[in-house]
């Protein structure tokens, strides 16, 4: 099976921009999450969605949504962006079932200048 | 809510020596314990992971990891590095209810073999 898919793998973006970025889960997964990863903050969960419904939510400020579409593809969208949104933004998927593992893909690096 | 402390940030160790990457957690219910690695420009590899049963669980890369329920600990060991090893690792726990619950991370130990 193809593992998980993230576009674009890097971005560079302007203060007050928005910006999208895409997750492709595994083959038969219908839950996927994301994370925000910085140097200071480490990795921080940013919200889950599951059967297109979003199922939890980290604490982000509402700049940061998200959604997921009938194929269990999934985008996360931050707006207003601020030098502080500069991370790698990972997508993780798994069945969505009980307690099984997360496959993450490699990850969107944002620039934001 | 939970926690997760990694108590090393940096672990630099010579290659086929034993290395011991340490996590001691939080929590006020039953949780689920992981270990990711993180290679360079890459995404989150699972290790290992704890559910129930034997507490000394094996992973991939002869890694491996003991969970301490009364020391709330769940380190991770090798026998014998290697420099392919070098790479960052983190220690995650999720509420043990299954379903929704999210990862919670520790901040991560970047092990460095040295030749």
């Amino acid at each position: 099976k193809a593992g998980v898919t993230q576009t674009p793998r890097y971005l560079i973006k302007t203060r007050g921009q928005q910006v999208t970025l895409s997750c492709s889960p595994i083959s038969g997964h219908r839950s996927v999450s994301w994370y925000q990863q910085t140097p200071g903050q480490g990795l921080q969960f940013l919200f889950e969605y599951f059967s297109e419904t979003q199922r939890n939510k980290g604490n982000f400020p509402g700049r940061f949504s998200g959604r997921q579409f009938s194929n269990s593809r999934s985008e996360m969208n931050v707006s207003t962006l601020e030098l502080g949104d500069s991370a790698l933004y990972l997508c993780a998927s798994r069945t969505g079932e009980g307690t099984e593992t997360q496959y993450f893909g490699p990850g969107t690096r944002l620039l934001v200048l | 809510a939970q926690s997760v402390t990694q108590l090393d940030s940096q672990v630099p160790v010579f290659e086929e020596a034993p290395v011991e990457l340490r996590c001691n957690y939080s929590s006020s219910v039953s949780v689920y314990l992981f270990w990711y690695v993180q290679y360079p420009n890459q995404g989150l590899q699972l290790l290992l992971k704890y559910l129930s049963g034997s507490t000394l669980v094996k992973g991939i890369n002869g890694f491996e990891a003991e969970f301490n329920k009364s020391q709330t600990s769940f380190h991770l060991r090798k026998p014998s590095v290697h420099i392919s090893d070098t790479a960052e690792y983190f220690c995650a726990v999720q509420r043990g209810q299954g379903g929704s619950e999210k990862l919670v991370f520790g901040k991560g130990t970047k092990l460095t073999v040295n030749p």
